[in-house]
């Protein structure tokens, strides 16, 4: 099965800094790697993902980065706000018989002004 | 209108008790998941249900039992509720099998007395 790192396990920047999240994967075989934000209270949501055959992928303030050969993946936040305060997921999906995603242990991101 | 639906939002039982929580999707997919919050926040797969067919049983205790009447319907019953049993349990559903996105539920706080 897949086992997924993630680190640091909180991380606190300041209004207009970048953040990154790291994450490592286990399984060689594994293809897709999304990540999703929890803000407090409410249901995790995706807010961006990468596949195997790409090696970084942007969406406006948000990337993120693949390295299939060391087998980690990045999420990039660049010019944080406050509203960017969350619980931030990495996950990966196992390609074996069945497939299913393994989440990582989350990042609680403060943004702070 | 709500994508994926729960009920009840919170569940406050006495230990031994037996509950059960009800998930809908109106989005049409084929696929659907139980996971399991505990309060350092990790997110683990319970279960997993292709059109009505169990695909994923990871290692849960056999007082879970999830049923599905139809594709749209993911139902978990728990018997005997213990006090580790408290949690929020989110259902979430996928287009297909865990490469497309999943699209979670509101959770519902179990709480056991």
């Amino acid at each position: 099965g897949e086992n997924v790192e993630q680190h640091p396990s909180t991380l606190s920047v300041q209004e207009g800094d970048s953040a990154v999240i790291k994450c490592t994967y286990s399984d060689s075989a594994s293809n897709y790697f999304p990540w999703y934000k929890q803000e407090l209270g409410k249901r995790p949501q995706l807010i961006i993902d990468i596949r195997s055959n790409v090696g970084e992928k942007k969406d406006q303030r948000i990337a993120v980065t693949l390295n299939k050969t060391a087998k980690h993946f990045s999420l990039h936040i660049t010019e944080t706000q406050p509203e960017d305060s969350a619980v931030y997921f990495c996950a990966a999906r196992y390609t074996g018989t069945a497939s299913k995603l393994t989440f990582g242990t989350g990042t609680r991101l403060q943004v702070t002004l | 209108d709500t994508a994926v639906s729960q009920t009840p939002k919170y569940l406050v039982t006495q230990m031994g008790n037996d509950k059960s929580i009800k998930c809908e999707q109106n989005l049409g997919h084929d696929t659907m998941y139980w996971y399991k919050q505990d309060s350092k926040k990790f997110l683990k797969i319970m279960f997993s249900y292709n059109n009505k067919e169990l695909i994923i049983n990871e290692t849960v205790p056999n007082r879970f039992s999830p049923k599905s009447p139809d594709k749209a319907h993911l139902n978990l019953h728990i018997n005997s509720l213990e006090l580790g049993d408290s949690a929020v349990y989110f259902c979430a559903s996928s287009q297909r099998q865990a490469t497309d996105t999943q699209y979670f539920g509101p959770g519902t706080r179990l709480t056991v007395l």
